[in-house]
């Protein structure tokens, strides 16, 4: 299966501050990745679909100025909180699917745990 | 609308004992069918698959699942628990038709008692 890094695994930031979380495929060139928000004791959320050299397509209800993603190579996806709040603070993980139907299971990252004090 | 129900919030099972944590799906069409675990604070590692074929699927780590048409379920199974097995695990279906829609359940945590 694909390998899937995040950077960083938990970051603490201010109200106000930006944080950007990188997604890294060490394996395979992914042009599609997948961003996900979780909170405690929930479900995972889909917040936005990552395309390499396109725009995102985020899901309703998410703010795509508050959540700033950029796909710029095959390896690696960016998640930007601009302007972060306390209510900002979640398990992000991103995802990414080695192949090119939906019969391919998709590859996680180990998360990155944001706390906006 | 498109969802998957994970009926169980919590399964406690005891060290040595067969397993079930269920799954029911409400998807149009085929849909492709998979189970994830997740350890605390860490992403979502795949267990298995079904795509087509024999309804019984064998993944990792003993685990198993069972594909029912019928009654729109993908349950899985390890015949004999582990203490290690304690986590949490999702039931997740993907629309043939749409690669980028994978829709989770709500997760069952799993505790394994010695």
């Amino acid at each position: 299966g694909a390998v899937v890094s995040q950077h960083p695994s938990r970051v603490i930031c201010k109200s106000g501050t930006s944080v950007k979380i990188e997604c890294r495929s060490l394996d395979f060139q992914a042009t599609t990745m997948f961003w996900y928000r979780q909170f405690p004791k929930q479900s995972l959320m889909l917040m936005a679909t990552s395309n390499e050299g396109s725009k995102a397509t985020y899901e309703q209800g998410v703010e795509k100025d508050k959540f700033l993603i950029n796909h710029a190579s095959l390896t690696l996806s960016t998640l930007t909180v601009t302007s972060a709040h306390p209510e900002d603070s979640s398990f992000y993980i991103c995802s990414l699917t080695p192949g090119p139907t939906a019969a391919y299971e998709q590859y996680f990252g180990p998360g990155t745990r944001l706390t906006v004090t | 609308a498109q969802s998957v129900a994970q009926p169980e919030d919590q399964v406690n099972v005891a060290e040595g004992n067969p397993l079930t944590v269920k799954c029911t799906y409400s998807v149009s069409g085929n849909p492709y069918l998979f189970w994830y675990v997740q350890y605390p604070n860490r992403g979502l590692q795949f267990l298995l698959k079904y795509i087509t074929g024999d309804n019984l699927v064998k993944g990792s780590y003993g685990f198993e699942a069972e594909f029912n048409k019928s009654q729109t379920s993908f349950h899985l199974k390890k015949p004999s628990a582990l203490v290690s097995d304690s986590a949490l695990y999702f039931c997740a279906v993907r629309d043939r038709g749409n690669f980028n829609k994978f829709y989770f359940g709500s997760g069952t945590k799993l505790n394994v008692k010695p």
